[in-house]
C-alpha cells in the first residue's frame, strides 16, 4: 500500500529566503507526481506535475524534483514571499491505481516579513 | 474557464438526514473521484468514477454512494450522515491516468 511521507509539517521563513519541502513515498511503481498549495479553508490548487519518465519541473520560483528510484520529491521555492504562505501538499498516483491520489498531510509553511 | 464546481460549499445537518453534494466538470474529463480531508489524516479517497456508469469503490467508501449518469455530474450521496463523516469534501476530475487532476473549492460538511 502506498503510503506519502511529508518533513518537515511546518515550517516558518523569513521573506526572501530560499526552501525545500521533501515528499517521500514507499513504493516507486508510480504514474505521476503532483504538487499541490491549499490556502485555509480552500480548495487545491495544482503547482506542478512530474510524470515518472520526469527528473524535475520548473514553473517561475518553483522547481519540483523526483527520484522516482529512492522514493523522494523536493519542491523548491526560491526567494520566498509572505504570499507563498500555505499548505503544500505532495500526492502521487501509484500505477494500477485508476489515476487515484495518495496525498501526503502537507507541510504548513509560513513566510514572515 | 475550465472547473470543477461543488455544491453546497458549507452544510450543517443532523444525523440521519439525507444529503447530496453535487459536483459538475466542464472539461469532458473522463476520471471523476471524492475525498474527504481530516486533519492528522490527509486526503483520503471515498469513490471514484472512469466514465459513465463505472463507478468504484476508494479507501473509505462506508456510508457514501455516487453515481455517474452524466459525464460531467459526479454527486456524492450520503444516505444517513453520521457525526464521523463530518469533514471537508472535495470532487476532482482528469483525462486518463498520468495526467493532472483539477480539485473543487470543497464542501465543509457538519454532522450533529
Amino acid at each position: 500500500k502506498q503510503e506519502v511521507t511529508q518533513i518537515p509539517a511546518a515550517l516558518s521563513v523569513p521573506e526572501g529566503e530560499n526552501l525545500v519541502l521533501n515528499c517521500s513515498f514507499t513504493d516507486s511503481a508510480i504514474y505521476n507526481l503532483q504538487w499541490f498549495r491549499q490556502d485555509p479553508g480552500k480548495g487545491l490548487t495544482s503547482l506542478l506535475l512530474i510524470q515518472s519518465s520526469q527528473r524535475e519541473q520548473t514553473s517561475g520560483r518553483l522547481n519540483a524534483s523526483l527520484d522516482k528510484s529512492s522514493g523522494r520529491s523536493t519542491l523548491y521555492i526560491a526567494a520566498s514571499q509572505p504570499g507563498d504562505s500555505a499548505t503544500y501538499l505532495c500526492a502521487v498516483t501509484s500505477t494500477g491505481t485508476a489515476s487515484k491520489l495518495t496525498f501526503g498531510t502537507g507541510t504548513r509553511l509560513q513566510v514572515t516579513l | 474557464e475550465a472547473q470543477v464546481t461543488q455544491n453546497p460549499r458549507y452544510l450543517i445537518t443532523v444525523t440521519g438526514k439525507k444529503l447530496t453534494v453535487t459536483c459538475s466538470q466542464n472539461m469532458n474529463h473522463e476520471y471523476m473521484s471524492w475525498y474527504r480531508q481530516d486533519p492528522g489524516l490527509g486526503l483520503r479517497q471515498i469513490y471514484y468514477s472512469m466514465n459513465v456508469e463505472v463507478t468504484d469503490k476508494g479507501d473509505v467508501p462506508e456510508g457514501y454512494k455516487v453515481s455517474r449518469k452524466e459525464k460531467r455530474n459526479f454527486p456524492l450521496i450520503l444516505e444517513s450522515p453520521s457525526p464521523n463523516q463530518t469533514s471537508l469534501y472535495f470532487c476532482a476530475s482528469s483525462t486518463l491516468r498520468g495526467l493532472e487532476q483539477y480539485f473543487g473549492p470543497g464542501t465543509r460538511l457538519t454532522v450533529t
